[in-house]
């Protein structure tokens, strides 16, 4: 079975002080891995996704993860925040046993940054 | 290139009343997604379709209908809206894993 559990609900961090978002899943396949970003009152955003290529995954706005099988973890990381990455994010795991690949998501961490 | 469109983009219903939710995509995707976000529960699949013609139950498919009778379009249907129908819709669709959203209906049920 698959599930997702992100660690933190709510994150804080001041502007150029570096993001820590953490992630830990479970997958009986081996897993696509993806997170997701929400700005308010918006839809979903795919930031980066790991597909079992490089385990450390460089994705938009200078967001960046690594996959570690035998943490099961999947953090989401970035140096230096800035006011726009004030949003929500989702950290999912595709069911890659099924042709559907269907996702799996996280309660979801709401990331604040402060001037 | 709209990408992922969702129609319409706010609802009030009173309970018992009907209402369908409409999406469209035009990427030709084959497969497209129908889910609901309520507060720290993250997304839940309700109804899911792997082609034109095909629906099929996710997680939370209770008191909802989906039709596919397109490929481009992918309708959510409530028969008889309750309160706990409250939530924001967000469609999806994908050719393969990464699945693309779109920018959610918020719906309320008084």
């Amino acid at each position: 079975a698959q599930s997702v559990t992100q660690l933190d609900s709510h994150v804080s961090v001041s502007e150029g002080t570096p993001v820590l978002l953490r992630c830990n899943y479970s997958s009986s396949y081996s897993p696509s891995l993806f997170w997701y970003v929400q700005h308010p009152n918006k839809g979903l955003q795919l930031l980066l996704k790991y597909t079992s290529a490089a385990t450390l995954v460089k994705g938009i706005n200078g967001f960046e993860a690594e996959f570690k099988k035998s943490e099961t973890s999947f953090h989401l990381t970035k140096p230096s925040a800035h006011m726009s990455d004030a949003a929500e994010y989702f950290c999912v795991v595709s069911d890659r046993g099924s042709t559907l690949g269907r996702l799996y998501f996280g309660r979801g961490t709401q990331l604040t940054v402060w001037p | 290139n709209a990408g992922v469109t969702q129609t319409p983009k706010f609802r009030v219903l009173k309970t018992g009343q009907s209402m369908t939710l409409l999406c469209a995509q035009d990427m030709n995707h084959e497969y497209m997604y129908w889910y609901r976000q309520d507060p720290g529960m993250g997304l839940r699949l309700i109804h899911y379709s792997v082609g034109e013609g095909t629906t099929a139950k996710g997680e939370v498919p209770d008191g909802y209908n989906v039709s596919r009778l397109k490929k481009q379009n992918f309708l959510l249907g409530l028969e008889s809206a309750a309160p706990s129908q409250t939530s924001v819709y967000f469609c999806a669709s994908s050719l393969s894993e990464t699945q693309y959203f779109g920018p959610g209906t918020r719906l309320l049920v008084l």
